[in-house]
């Protein structure tokens, strides 16, 4: 069974451009959550769909934005980037939604802002 | 969510078993004790999670108190393939939420 796959695998943008960031969750998963990973912060939550619907939002400026696809991929898009969004972002997919799931995590999305 | 208290790091022998500790003394009765796993440039990896009891799976056993203010990560024989930063993460029981919430974790050195 293939895992999470996370595309691009690496990403190099400039400041005030927009960038878009797939994510393809495990085959039978309907979640799917992104996450924001750098040094100084750590792992922070962006957000959460299932089946297609925003269930949960971090506390992220509103340039992060996603969506959800009716097969449960997902891509997250950040808008008029900064130095500062540059990060590994992270995709984690789960079957359903609940304290009691495992999630798992693709390789992420490194991305370079300059 | 409840907080989680870990050591900044740990180092442990190969072969040997590891007691990874976690404090959660704010735990509410309907939080999942969750443990996570990031080997170095990679995303993390689910390693074990519980409720109440003890549970064993084929990568690690989770030892819980009877209170639930603390539970530990119990690793039979490190490898050194284990040397990860390790998250103990407190998950909401009701309702449909799936957030993380990650604190910095614990990381496990591995001697040879």
């Amino acid at each position: 069974k293939a895992g999470v796959t996370q595309t691009p695998r690496y990403l190099i943008k400039t400041r005030g451009q927009q960038v878009t960031l797939s994510c393809s969750p495990i085959s039978g998963h309907r979640s799917v959550s992104w996450y924001q990973q750098t040094p100084g912060q750590g792992l922070q939550f962006l957000f959460e769909y299932f089946s297609e619907t925003q269930r949960n939002k971090g506390n992220f400026p509103g340039r992060f934005s996603g969506r959800q696809f009716s097969n449960s991929r997902s891509e997250m898009n950040v808008s008029t980037l900064e130095l500062g969004d540059s990060a590994l972002y992270l995709c984690a997919s789960s079957l359903s939604t609940g304290a009691n799931e495992k999630l798992f995590f693709g390789s992420g999305t490194q991305l370079s802002v300059l | 969510d409840a907080k989680t208290t870990q050591p900044n790091s740990m180092e442990s022998n190969e072969e040997e078993p590891v007691h990874l500790p976690c404090n959660h003394s704010t735990i509410s009765g309907t939080d999942y004790i969750h443990w996570y796993r990031q080997l170095p440039s990679q995303g993390p990896e689910y390693v074990i999670h519980g409720l109440t009891s003890n549970v064993n799976n084929r990568m690690a056993s989770l030892a819980i108190a009877e209170d639930r203010k603390s539970s530990t990560l119990i690793l039979h024989r490190a490898t050194l393939r284990d040397a990860a930063v390790y998250y103990c993460i407190l998950r909401d029981g009701p309702g449909a939420n799936s957030k993380l919430t990650f604190g910095k974790g614990i990381t496990l050195s591995v001697r040879p």
